[in-house]
Protein backbone atom coordinates (compact mmCIF):
# COMPACT_ATOMS: atom_id res chain seq x y z
CA UNK A 1 0.00 0.00 0.00
CA UNK A 2 1.21 3.33 -1.03
CA UNK A 3 2.41 6.23 1.95
CA UNK A 4 1.32 9.68 2.29
CA UNK A 5 2.77 11.68 -0.78
CA UNK A 6 3.06 15.31 -0.59
CA UNK A 7 3.68 17.74 -3.08
CA UNK A 8 5.92 19.62 -4.31
CA UNK A 9 8.54 17.96 -1.82
CA UNK A 10 10.36 21.44 -2.47
CA UNK A 11 9.21 25.21 -2.42
CA UNK A 12 10.92 28.38 -2.87
CA UNK A 13 8.41 31.22 -2.66
CA UNK A 14 9.50 35.61 -1.53
CA UNK A 15 7.30 37.34 1.01
CA UNK A 16 4.16 38.13 0.53
CA UNK A 17 3.16 35.37 -2.17
CA UNK A 18 0.79 32.64 -1.20
CA UNK A 19 1.54 28.63 -1.59
CA UNK A 20 -1.14 25.43 -1.69
CA UNK A 21 0.69 22.42 -0.43
CA UNK A 22 -1.28 19.09 -1.39
CA UNK A 23 -1.14 15.71 0.79
CA UNK A 24 -2.30 12.29 -0.61
CA UNK A 25 -3.07 10.44 2.38
CA UNK A 26 -3.15 6.15 3.06
CA UNK A 27 -5.93 4.51 0.81
CA UNK A 28 -8.22 4.30 3.07
CA UNK A 29 -7.18 6.59 5.80
CA UNK A 30 -10.05 9.48 6.62
CA UNK A 31 -8.18 11.87 9.08
CA UNK A 32 -5.53 13.92 7.32
CA UNK A 33 -3.69 16.66 9.79
CA UNK A 34 -1.16 18.97 8.97
CA UNK A 35 2.24 19.79 11.28
CA UNK A 36 4.62 22.71 10.87
CA UNK A 37 8.52 21.52 11.73
CA UNK A 38 10.92 24.32 12.59
CA UNK A 39 14.36 23.74 14.32
CA UNK A 40 13.51 26.65 16.73
CA UNK A 41 9.52 25.69 17.15
CA UNK A 42 9.97 21.56 16.69
CA UNK A 43 6.52 19.82 15.54
CA UNK A 44 3.60 22.10 15.53
CA UNK A 45 -0.13 21.04 14.96
CA UNK A 46 -1.83 23.12 12.32
CA UNK A 47 -5.36 21.45 11.56
CA UNK A 48 -7.04 18.34 11.06
CA UNK A 49 -9.35 17.47 8.84
CA UNK A 50 -12.49 14.50 8.92
CA UNK A 51 -14.49 14.01 6.05
CA UNK A 52 -13.95 17.42 4.49
CA UNK A 53 -14.12 19.46 7.67
CA UNK A 54 -11.96 20.99 9.86
CA UNK A 55 -12.23 19.00 13.15
CA UNK A 56 -9.60 20.53 15.04
CA UNK A 57 -7.17 23.54 15.13
CA UNK A 58 -3.55 24.05 16.04
CA UNK A 59 -2.42 27.97 17.32
CA UNK A 60 -1.23 29.46 14.27
CA UNK A 61 -2.45 32.74 12.50
CA UNK A 62 -5.32 32.48 10.07
CA UNK A 63 -2.90 32.99 6.89
CA UNK A 64 -2.86 29.41 7.26
CA UNK A 65 -5.73 27.28 6.31
CA UNK A 66 -6.84 23.82 4.48
CA UNK A 67 -9.30 22.45 2.68
CA UNK A 68 -10.55 18.07 2.53
CA UNK A 69 -11.81 16.72 -0.95
CA UNK A 70 -14.40 14.15 -1.07
CA UNK A 71 -11.39 11.26 -1.61
CA UNK A 72 -9.18 12.45 1.45
CA UNK A 73 -6.87 14.26 -0.17
CA UNK A 74 -6.09 17.65 1.40
CA UNK A 75 -4.38 20.77 0.60
CA UNK A 76 -2.94 23.46 2.72
CA UNK A 77 -2.71 27.01 1.94
CA UNK A 78 -0.43 29.79 3.30
CA UNK A 79 -1.25 33.77 2.30
CA UNK A 80 0.83 36.40 2.43
CA UNK A 81 3.88 34.20 3.37
CA UNK A 82 6.43 35.61 6.02
CA UNK A 83 10.07 34.62 6.17
CA UNK A 84 9.64 32.77 9.34
CA UNK A 85 6.98 30.22 7.59
CA UNK A 86 10.15 28.47 6.35
CA UNK A 87 9.95 25.43 7.36
CA UNK A 88 8.95 21.52 6.42
CA UNK A 89 5.31 21.30 6.21
CA UNK A 90 4.49 17.49 7.19
CA UNK A 91 1.15 15.34 6.76
CA UNK A 92 -0.14 12.61 8.53
CA UNK A 93 -3.10 10.62 7.61
CA UNK A 94 -4.87 8.11 9.94
CA UNK A 95 -7.46 5.75 9.76
CA UNK A 96 -9.76 7.35 12.25
CA UNK A 97 -12.80 4.28 12.31
CA UNK A 98 -13.59 4.65 15.27
CA UNK A 99 -13.57 8.49 15.51
CA UNK A 100 -10.99 8.49 18.37
CA UNK A 101 -7.28 8.21 18.61
CA UNK A 102 -5.06 6.28 15.92
CA UNK A 103 -1.73 6.29 14.99
CA UNK A 104 -0.74 8.61 12.05
CA UNK A 105 1.54 8.10 9.48
CA UNK A 106 3.85 10.70 7.68
CA UNK A 107 4.59 11.83 4.45
CA UNK A 108 8.37 12.65 3.57
CA UNK A 109 7.10 16.53 3.77
CA UNK A 110 7.06 19.82 1.72
CA UNK A 111 10.37 21.86 2.32
CA UNK A 112 9.46 25.50 1.69
CA UNK A 113 11.88 28.56 1.90
CA UNK A 114 10.51 32.26 1.57
CA UNK A 115 13.04 34.30 1.08
CA UNK B 1 0.93 25.81 28.10
CA UNK B 2 1.28 21.72 28.23
CA UNK B 3 4.53 20.64 26.52
CA UNK B 4 6.03 17.10 25.66
CA UNK B 5 9.55 16.58 25.95
CA UNK B 6 11.10 20.33 26.75
CA UNK B 7 14.78 19.62 25.00
CA UNK B 8 16.98 18.15 22.57
CA UNK B 9 19.12 16.24 23.89
CA UNK B 10 21.60 14.03 21.89
CA UNK B 11 22.70 9.97 22.82
CA UNK B 12 25.33 8.41 21.67
CA UNK B 13 25.89 4.54 21.42
CA UNK B 14 28.11 1.95 20.34
CA UNK B 15 26.84 -0.44 18.11
CA UNK B 16 25.25 -3.60 19.57
CA UNK B 17 24.62 -1.72 23.11
CA UNK B 18 20.82 -0.87 24.08
CA UNK B 19 19.46 2.65 23.96
CA UNK B 20 17.02 4.44 25.76
CA UNK B 21 15.62 7.25 25.23
CA UNK B 22 13.50 9.40 27.84
CA UNK B 23 10.41 11.69 27.24
CA UNK B 24 8.38 13.65 30.00
CA UNK B 25 5.06 14.80 29.22
CA UNK B 26 2.75 17.22 31.12
CA UNK B 27 -0.50 16.42 30.25
CA UNK B 28 -2.15 13.79 32.57
CA UNK B 29 -5.24 13.55 30.13
CA UNK B 30 -2.87 12.16 27.68
CA UNK B 31 -4.14 8.77 26.62
CA UNK B 32 -2.15 7.76 23.54
CA UNK B 33 1.89 7.77 22.93
CA UNK B 34 3.60 7.65 20.33
CA UNK B 35 7.53 7.34 19.38
CA UNK B 36 8.55 8.55 15.94
CA UNK B 37 12.20 8.15 14.15
CA UNK B 38 12.79 11.16 11.72
CA UNK B 39 16.32 10.66 9.85
CA UNK B 40 17.46 13.51 8.02
CA UNK B 41 15.58 14.41 4.77
CA UNK B 42 12.23 12.34 5.72
CA UNK B 43 9.01 12.53 7.65
CA UNK B 44 8.46 10.90 10.68
CA UNK B 45 8.33 7.63 10.66
CA UNK B 46 5.96 5.48 13.33
CA UNK B 47 8.19 2.83 15.40
CA UNK B 48 5.83 2.34 18.31
CA UNK B 49 2.58 3.16 20.61
CA UNK B 50 1.35 2.51 23.78
CA UNK B 51 -1.72 3.58 25.43
CA UNK B 52 -2.80 5.13 28.57
CA UNK B 53 -3.89 1.14 30.08
CA UNK B 54 -0.94 -0.02 29.33
CA UNK B 55 2.47 0.58 31.02
CA UNK B 56 4.96 -1.65 28.62
CA UNK B 57 4.81 -2.34 24.87
CA UNK B 58 7.60 -4.61 22.96
CA UNK B 59 7.97 -4.57 19.92
CA UNK B 60 10.94 -5.80 16.84
CA UNK B 61 14.03 -4.69 19.09
CA UNK B 62 11.94 -1.62 20.76
CA UNK B 63 10.35 -1.62 23.87
CA UNK B 64 8.16 1.37 24.86
CA UNK B 65 7.41 1.97 28.87
CA UNK B 66 4.68 4.33 29.82
CA UNK B 67 5.34 5.69 34.03
CA UNK B 68 1.92 7.46 34.21
CA UNK B 69 2.61 8.38 37.95
CA UNK B 70 5.78 10.61 37.05
CA UNK B 71 4.50 11.06 33.17
CA UNK B 72 7.27 10.07 32.07
CA UNK B 73 8.12 7.73 28.75
CA UNK B 74 11.36 5.86 27.29
CA UNK B 75 12.23 3.83 24.31
CA UNK B 76 14.12 1.00 24.50
CA UNK B 77 15.93 -0.29 21.42
CA UNK B 78 17.90 -3.13 21.58
CA UNK B 79 21.23 -4.52 19.92
CA UNK B 80 21.13 -1.14 18.89
CA UNK B 81 22.32 -0.90 14.47
CA UNK B 82 24.19 2.27 12.68
CA UNK B 83 20.57 2.47 11.05
CA UNK B 84 18.99 3.33 13.96
CA UNK B 85 21.02 6.99 13.66
CA UNK B 86 17.92 9.22 13.76
CA UNK B 87 16.04 12.27 15.85
CA UNK B 88 13.51 10.57 17.84
CA UNK B 89 10.33 11.79 18.71
CA UNK B 90 7.72 11.36 21.49
CA UNK B 91 4.05 12.04 20.72
CA UNK B 92 1.24 12.34 22.83
CA UNK B 93 -2.48 12.87 21.93
CA UNK B 94 -5.51 13.14 24.29
CA UNK B 95 -9.44 12.88 22.93
CA UNK B 96 -8.71 15.20 20.11
CA UNK B 97 -8.08 13.38 17.15
CA UNK B 98 -5.05 14.83 15.17
CA UNK B 99 -3.78 17.17 18.07
CA UNK B 100 -0.66 15.14 18.53
CA UNK B 101 1.82 17.31 20.60
CA UNK B 102 5.43 16.10 20.07
CA UNK B 103 8.69 16.26 22.44
CA UNK B 104 11.52 18.28 20.53
CA UNK B 105 13.85 15.23 19.90
CA UNK B 106 16.14 13.34 20.32
CA UNK B 107 19.50 12.60 18.47
CA UNK B 108 20.47 9.27 18.28
CA UNK B 109 24.19 8.49 16.70
CA UNK B 110 26.26 5.22 16.72
CA UNK B 111 28.63 5.02 16.52
CA UNK B 112 30.00 1.21 14.10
Amino acid sequence: KAGVTQTPRYLIKTRGQQVTLSCSPISGHRSVSWYQQTPGQGLQFLFEYFSETQRNKGNFPGRFSGRQFSNSRSEMNVSTLELGDSALYLCASSLDLAGGTDTQYFGPGTRLTVL
Amino acid sequence: GESVGLHLPTLSVQEGDNSIINCAYSNSASDYFIWYKQESGKGPQFIIDIRSNMDKRQGQRVTVLLNKTVKHLSLQIAATQPGDSAVYFCAETGQLQGDMRFGAGTRLTVKP
